[in-house]
Order: structure tokens, then sequence, then C-alpha cells
């Protein structure tokens, strides 16, 4: 147990809905990313966010939005979903944010299936 | 943007050492090497990471090379929970602390 949490675990939508996927980070950790792990593209970072402020932006879609609330949790949103945004999305959290290190432990993810 | 280069599979008899190699040339001087692994579609477990040094945890060794430019991760004694894809990577990015993942090395461990 990597002492990262993320809800739901599995979610099942329709094309065009809009959905939020929820990450609690390891206590003590300031900085949440995400990622999408998808078939054909492997593990892809989306986007950072260290105490509350984006501090790196990735291959994320503009349909793609994410922020994280003072206690810290992150939530990534996902609009107007379409059949290749099913994926698996991981949230990480580490320590720091800044470049130069700082391990990332991962949460057990979340299973979109867009039909 | 320090990238990496591993084999795509590699087979390691149960009980024998397996040992993983990463290409990362591109490396700069202040930039971590870490090692995952991900098992089935499980999140990414950390396994080790090292800057110049070599290191050793209770799940693995690493050894890195005197010019950086390459690593291999050790499993002393692999097992069949080991069978994972390994993944080698640097921070990727001027900014913040990304990784880039790339298309590790998927280990089968052979009973």
């Amino acid at each position: 147990d990597s002492g990262v949490t993320q809800t739901p675990k599995h979610l099942i939508t329709a094309t065009g809905q809009r959905v939020t996927l929820r990450c609690s980070p390891r206590s003590g950790d300031l900085s949440v990313y995400w990622y999408q792990q998808s078939l054909d593209q492997g593990l892809q970072f989306l986007i950072q966010y260290y105490n509350g402020e984006e501090r790196a932006k990735g291959n994320i879609l503009e349909r793609f939005s994410a922020q994280q609330f003072p206690d810290l949790h992150s939530e990534l949103n996902l609009s107007s979903l379409e059949l290749g945004d099913s994926a698996l999305y991981f949230c990480a959290s580490s320590v720091g944010g800044t470049s130069g290190g700082g391990t990332q432990y991962f949460g057990p993810g979340t299973r979109l299936l867009v039909l | 943007d320090a990238k990496t280069t591993q084999p795509p599979s590699m087979d390691c008899a149960e009980g024998r050492a397996a040992n993983l190699p990463c290409n990362h040339s591109t490396i700069s001087g202040n930039e971590y090497v870490y090692w995952y692994r991900q098992i089935h579609s499980q999140g990414p477990q950390y396994i080790i990471h090292g800057l110049k040094n070599n290191e050793t945890n209770e799940m693995a060794s690493l050894i890195i090379t005197e010019d950086r430019k390459s690593s291999t991760l050790i499993l002393p004694h692999a097992t069949l929970r080991d069978t994972a894809v390994y993944y080698c990577i640097v921070k990727w990015g001027n900014t913040g602390n990304q990784f880039y993942f790339g298309t590790g090395t998927s280990l089968t461990v052979i009973p």
C-alpha cells in the first residue's frame, strides 16, 4: 500500500459525458501528479500540482482539467469524453515538487471506460 | 530532456538474479535514475533510485556506471511475483518533477 488513494476504482460512462476522478496523496506530500495509461500510449504524464498550484503540464488535453485543494487532495476532471479517453488514470504524490528528485508514490488507479 | 532506452523483454529463471539494463546517455548531472515496476494494471511501484553511487535496498540493487550513461537494476533472487514491466526513469522536463516512463522491460520469471 503506497498510501495514495484514488476513487472510484472503476468508472463506466458514455461519450460526451463528464467525470471527476479523485486522489488523496500520502500524508505530508505536497505534490500530486496525474498520469494516463492507455493500451497504445503507455504511461503519459498529464499534470502536476504542488501545494495547490499548477507546477508542470504534460500531454493533457484541453477537455481535461485538474486542481489541488487546500487539504491537498486533487481532482482530475474529464469532459466531453470520447472513446479514446478509455484508460487507466493514475495519481502519484511526492514530498517536493521541484526538479532534482523526489520519489513518486502511485495510487491504485481509476479504470475509465467510455462507451 | 533525458530519455531512457530499455530492452522490450527479458526472461529470468526463478531463483536466479535478474539484471535489467537501461541506457540514459543524455542524463544531466543532477538527475536521479529511478526504477519502478508495474504488475499487470496495478499502480507503478517504486523500487530504488540513485544519483552516482550504487544503491541497495531490500528489493534490489542499482548499479550506475561511472559516466552515468547507463545503469543496471539487479533483482538478486527473482521470484514469480517479480514478473512485471520494469521502468527506468529520469526526470523529464525543465520544471516540476514529472517522469517520462518510456516502454519499459517486460520481465518474465520462469519456474
